[in-house]
């Protein structure tokens, strides 16, 4: 069974461009979640989808970063326009289903530089 | 406001010795507590994971010891091998009826077991 993946692996760009990470689930799995990790700090979450709706988004920094689910496979994180801050390692992770304690299976991340 | 507090940043412990990681947290409507371990260029992945309603869990070398009452638990890897020198993430989960089922993490402990 594939695990999730991420694309891409690394992308620098420069303040005031926009980037777009995507992520691919492991297949059926209806959750799907995003978090970040700035440099030495904790793995932060950002939002979570179920099939392609959005479940919660509370940790959506701000209006720049919007997130989509299409028909409830891939789901991509756009940044739009990058700010230094924005500067660390987006995780993707997917689940079966909602509820009970079913393990968040993680991608092996997007390390974006904003210069 | 961290919610999930870990300790300490970084370990170094001889081979054979016993790792200790510690977090605590104070939101009691968590319950769910799981360790990630992760290894240079990969995601983080499952390595063992709690319930409060039990005080130690116990899988080969890894071991949490959870303390309800102090809100504390813990990570003991015994025997520590240098195939275990990895970055370690304390996590806790709210009740899944309550504001979905993020993750949230504590700042990571970068063990380096010695040879």
């Amino acid at each position: 069974e594939a695990g999730v993946t991420q694309f891409p692996s690394h992308s620098v760009i420069e303040k005031g461009q926009t980037v777009t990470l995507r992520c691919d689930p492991i297949s059926g799995h209806d959750n799907l979640y995003w978090y970040r990790r700035v440099m030495g700090k904790e793995i932060k979450f950002l939002l979570h989808f179920v099939k392609e709706s959005k479940q919660d988004e509370s940790g959506m920094p701000n209006n720049r970063f919007l997130a989509e689910r299409t028909g409830g496979t891939y789901s991509t994180l756009k940044v739009q326009p990058a700010e230094l801050e924005d500067s660390g390692v987006y995780f993707c992770a997917s689940s079966h289903r909602q509820g009970g304690y079913n393990e968040q299976f993680f991608g092996p991340g997007t390390r974006l530089t904003v210069l | 406001q961290q919610q999930v507090k870990q300790s300490p940043q970084s370990l170094i412990v001889q081979k054979g010795g016993i790792s200790i990681i510690n977090c605590a947290y104070e939101n009691t409507a968590f319950d769910y507590f799981p360790w990630y371990q992760q290894f240079p260029g990969k995601g983080p992945a499952l390595l063992i994971a709690i319930r409060p309603d039990v005080s130690e869990k116990k899988e080969g070398r890894f071991t949490i010891s959870f303390n309800k009452s102090a809100k504390q638990f813990s990570l003991h890897i015994m025997d520590s091998q240098p195939g275990d020198s990895a970055t370690y993430f304390c996590a806790a989960r709210l009740r899944a009826n309550q504001a979905g089922t993020a993750l949230i993490f504590g700042k990571g402990t970068t063990l380096s077991v010695s040879s």
